[in-house]
């Protein structure tokens, strides 16, 4: 079945640094990839997205970027603050409600 | 705009009881779905809603599992009887199904069935 590989599962980065997730989908039918932090005891929350007809987003400190044909897409957040520690999930849609979401990476950025 | 809630936020019950998790999705969202997350298995979708209908409920994991949406404010998942493999976070999502809007989740319901 369709499937979301998502790496790395944890990342340390000191406060300033930048921070890499790479997730790698494998319905070619995906055209939607939204990214969610998940802080303890709250649900995901959408941070930034990106269709399938675009190559780059970005918004502030944070940017994604997409490549359908090798099936990737990553988040990449700039001058990271401790508040960023979280959990960040990838996601790709494929119509209009399939979502597959990645494993999560637990960022943890120090002070 | 209040987001999506859910409740009730904790829920400890023993083997065997029913559990109702609650729904209220965002105003002039039409989509609703009921996820579970565990550390083993992450996100899942268990069942998809759009104008109230169920569209599908194929990740609704036995016959324990009902779920129902009265009205486009209002859903419920149940578990009769519950067991101890059902502990887990519930989370319930609403979107709009047209164009491409996002998942909006709630702060989740978090099962522990002894």
């Amino acid at each position: 079945g369709e499937n979301v590989e998502q790496h790395p599962s944890t990342l340390s980065v000191q406060e300033g640094d930048s921070a890499v997730i790479k997730c790698t989908y494998s319905d070619s039918a995906s055209n939607y990839f939204p990214w969610y932090k998940q802080e303890l005891g709250k649900g995901p929350q959408l941070i930034i997205d990106i269709r399938s007809n675009v190559g780059e987003k970005k918004d502030q400190r944070i940017a994604v970027t997409l490549n359908k044909t090798a099936k990737h897409f990553s988040l990449h957040i700039t001058e990271t603050q401790p508040e960023d520690s979280a959990v960040y999930f990838c996601a790709a849609r494929s119509g209009t409600y399939k979502y597959i979401f990645g494993t999560g990476t637990r960022l943890k950025v120090l002070a | 705009d209040a987001g999506v809630i859910q409740s009730p936020r904790h829920e400890v019950t023993e083997m065997g009881q029913e559990v109702t998790l609650r729904c209220k999705p965002i105003s002039g969202h039409n989509s609703l779905f009921w996820y579970r997350q565990t550390m083993m298995r992450g996100l899942e979708l268990l069942i998809y809603f759009n104008n109230n209908v169920p569209i599908d409920d194929s990740g609704m994991p036995e016959d324990r599992f009902s779920a129902k949406m009265p009205n486009a404010s209002f859903s419920t998942l149940k578990i009769q009887p519950s067991e101890p493999r059902d502990s887990a976070v519930y989370f319930c999502a609403s979107s709009q199904r047209h164009g491409d809007s996002p998942l909006h989740f709630g702060n989740g319901t978090r099962l522990t069935v002894t």
